[in-house]
């Protein structure tokens, strides 16, 4: 079975501080992802990245910057988190080839106060 | 601007019956769509993936594809009240130098009541 491990399930931060949120995988998956999930608005893409060190852009990546230095492990960074960061991260993986589903980390809820 | 609408619920279906969710997408080079079940408060879990036109089961799961119309449903039978979740319908979208990028629909509550 696919394993998508996020480091935390509960995380409560402050406003201003730097936050880092992990995501390891263990199926040698290409691809990674970062998701938000708020009610009512869905899914929507932070980032994602293809291989190592590469990154690009999703629907909402203001505020946020990631890191990819080995393949298995994708780091969302908060630069200096805000309240409207408060929501639910997912993390998810597949492989590049086409077709092929993502896998989702059981997920982070991130209270910024 | 690339597309997955699903009616948000609730739909309430009595436990034993047959509860339909609906979606449709806008982009018509789409080729893999996939269903997932999500849990209040837990991560999406996929259900069904479907690639070619036409119907495939699993279990009590019946994923529909129809290409012409941009139509992909799920269909499950002799519904039970754990299968009250959120459902969401995604759709593959190749952009941005991937091939694994989806597109998500918002979700259909799905209520079973016993």
């Amino acid at each position: 079975d696919v394993k998508v491990t996020q480091s935390s399930r509960y995380l409560v931060k402050r406003t201003g501080e730097k936050v880092f949120l992990e995501c390891v995988q263990d199926m040698d998956h290409e691809n990674m992802f970062w998701y938000r999930q708020d009610p009512g608005l869905g899914l929507r893409l932070i980032y994602f990245s293809y291989d190592v060190k590469m990154k690009e852009k999703g629907d909402i990546p203001e505020g946020y910057s990631v890191s990819r230095e080995k393949k298995e492990r994708f780091s969302l960074i908060l630069e200096s988190a805000s309240t409207n960061q408060t929501s639910m991260y997912l993390c998810a993986s597949s492989f590049v080839r086409p077709n092929q589903p993502q896998h989702f980390g059981d997920g982070t809820r991130l209270s910024i106060l | 601007q690339k597309e997955v609408e699903q009616n948000s619920g609730p739909l309430s279906v009595p436990e034993g019956a047959i509860a339909s969710l609906n979606c449709t997408y806008s982009d018509r080079v789409s080729q893999s769509f996939f269903w997932y079940r999500q849990y209040s408060g837990k991560s999406p879990e996929l259900i069904m993936s479907i690639y070619s036109n036409g119907d495939k089961e699993d279990g009590r799961f019946t994923a529909q594809l129809n290409k012409a119309s941009q139509y992909v449903s799920l269909l499950i039978r002799d519904s039970q009240p754990s299968d009250s979740a959120t459902y969401l319908c995604a759709v593959n979208m190749n952009y941005g130098g991937s091939q694994g990028n989806l597109i998500f629909g918002k979700g259909t509550k799905l209520s079973v009541k016993p």
